[in-house]
C-alpha cells in the first residue's frame, strides 16, 4: 500500500509570494492533518481536515489556510509569505475512526 | 508548563544496552499516546502506540503508560546504532480534539558502536 505522498518535496519563495502545498492520504485514509515543523518551535498542528470539512485548527494567522478534496487529497495554502514561514511542513493521514497518524516526507518550504 | 515535555537530551547509550525514553503530559483528558522516530532530514515515522495504562510490547520497544501520573515513557532493549533517531512523545487529547496531537521537543538518542 503507498504511503502519504506529498508535493513538491522542495520548494523556494520570496517573501510576499503565497504557496500551495499538495497531500495524498494512504488509501482509505479519509483525514488529513498538517503541521510545521521548525528548530525552534518542534512540531506544530496546523489544521485537519475530515469528509472536505476542517474540523479543527491550530493556533495559526489566517494566512495559513487548507481545503480537502472529494478524494481525501489536501492541500495548504500560505499567502503573503514571511521568513519565519521556513519550515518542513508535514501531513499526516489516518483512518477514518481512526487515531495512529502516519506522515507523508513533507515540502521544506524555504522563504528567502 | 509545556503541554507534552520529554527527557532532555541527548542520549547515549552503548551497543546493546536498554534505552529509556520518558515523557510528561499535563492535559488529564488526554486520551493516546504515540511514540514517532524522526531520522535525521526524514519525516516522523510511528513506532508505537498506547492507549490504557499499563505496558505494551512490539519488538525491542516497550510503551508504558500511567495516567494517573501522566507519564508515558519508551524502552528500546538491545539498542542497535540504527535506532539513532530523535524520538518524538506525541498525545492527543481526544474528544473534539480531531487529528490535534501535541508534540514534545524530541530526545536525541545515539547508540554507539
Amino acid at each position: 500500500k503507498a504511503g502519504v505522498t506529498q508535493t513538491p518535496r522542495y520548494l523556494i519563495k520570496t517573501r510576499g509570494q503565497q504557496v500551495t502545498l499538495s497531500c495524498s492520504p494512504i488509501s482509505g485514509h479519509r483525514s488529513v492533518s498538517w503541521y510545521q515543523q521548525t528548530p525552534g518551535q518542534g512540531l506544530q498542528f496546523l489544521f485537519e481536515y475530515f469528509s472536505e470539512t476542517q474540523r479543527n485548527k491550530g493556533n495559526f494567522p489566517g494566512r495559513f489556510s487548507g481545503r480537502q478534496f472529494s478524494n481525501s487529497r489536501s492541500e495548504m495554502n500560505v499567502s503573503t509569505l514571511e521568513l519565519g514561514d521556513s519550515a518542513l511542513y508535514l501531513c499526516a493521514s489516518s483512518l477514518p475512526g481512526g487515531r495512529e497518524q502516519f506522515f507523508g516526507p513533507g515540502t521544506r518550504l524555504t522563504v528567502l | 508548563q509545556k503541554e507534552v515535555e520529554q527527557n532532555s537530551g541527548p542520549l547515549s547509550v552503548p551497543e546493546g544496552a536498554i534505552a529509556s525514553l520518558n515523557c510528561t503530559y499535563s492535559d488529564r483528558v488526554s486520551q493516546s499516546f504515540f511514540w514517532y522516530r524522526q531520522y535525521s532530514g526524514k519525516s516522523p515515522e510511528l513506532i508505537m502506540s498506547i492507549y490504557s495504562n499499563g505496558d505494551k510490547e512490539d519488538g525491542r520497544f516497550t510503551a508504558q503508560l500511567n495516567k494517573a501520573s501522566q507519564y508515558v515513557s519508551l524502552l528500546i532493549r538491545d539498542s542497535q546504532p540504527s535506532d539513532s533517531a530523535t524520538y518524538l512523545c506525541a498525545v492527543e487529547a481526544g474528544g473534539t480534539s480531531y487529528g490535534k496531537l501535541t508534540f514534545g521537543q524530541g530526545t536525541i538518542l545515539t547508540v554507539h558502536p
